[in-house]
């Protein structure tokens, strides 16, 4: 079956724009994960859906990220006033019932 | 709260040598730990987890991790490495329990393989 997609693979943007990335997650999985990884370091860890659940928004950076998950599939990660300092690869991940995680291959974002 | 080290930010070796990539982590309880590669410019791909059963686990392409309770530690291993390993690493932890999981995600090793 398909695997986790996400949409663009690459969005070059201006700084202060809006952009919008988003995840197609596996079919069935409950639960969607956003992480954003910056040039040669780990993943940071950005927000949490589970089922009907209010997300775990604690990893946003600030108020200008804001995420959401329609019917419990498709997620959107909105970035508004976008700084260079936003430029990252997004990742996507979904799960089911165990713990491992199933990732995109994420949308590289460059802020001029 | 859990946490994860990853002890080199870039390990070398020659085509055929043995590979060592050291993780230690944090935990109040009982872990998951996983153990996932990422080749230049492609997603993230789980090589193997640990959940609790046998403490040796075998993974992908000849990968497997050892966790070692007493030493907090899961270290990575691979006989004779090749080419095609060349990748970050990153070492992970599963916090929480049930539906409320996060991992938590070293900040990755990266490996060359030297013919």
């Amino acid at each position: 079956g398909a695997g986790v997609s996400q949409s663009p693979s690459n969005k070059v943007t201006e700084k202060g724009k809006d952009v919008e990335l988003r995840c197609d997650p596996i079919s069935g999985h409950t639960a969607l994960y956003w992480y954003r990884q910056s040039l040669g370091q780990g993943l940071e860890f950005l927000i949490y859906f589970q089922g009907n659940s209010a997300p775990d928004k604690s990893g946003l950076p600030s108020d200008r990220f804001s995420a959401e998950r329609t019917g419990g599939s498709v997620s959107t990660l909105t970035i508004q006033r976008t700084q260079q300092e936003d430029s990252a690869v997004y990742l996507c991940a979904s799960r089911h019932n165990t713990d491992t995680q199933y990732f995109g291959p994420g949308t590289r974002l460059t802020v001029l | 709260a859990q946490s994860v080290t990853q002890l080199d930010s870039h390990v070398s070796v020659s085509e055929g040598t043995p590979v060592l990539l050291r993780c230690n982590y944090s935990s109040s309880y009982s872990p998951s730990l996983f153990w996932y590669v990422q080749h230049p410019n492609k997603g993230l791909q789980l090589l193997l987890k640990y959940t609790s059963a046998a403490t040796l686990v075998k993974g992908i392409n000849g990968f497997e991790a050892e966790f070692k309770k007493s030493e907090t530690s899961f270290h990575l291993t691979k006989p004779s490495a090749h080419m095609s390993d060349a990748a970050e690493y990153f070492c992970v932890v599963s916090e929480g329990a049930g539906n409320n999981r996060k991992l938590i995600w070293g900040l990755g090793t990266s490996l060359a393989v030297n013919p």
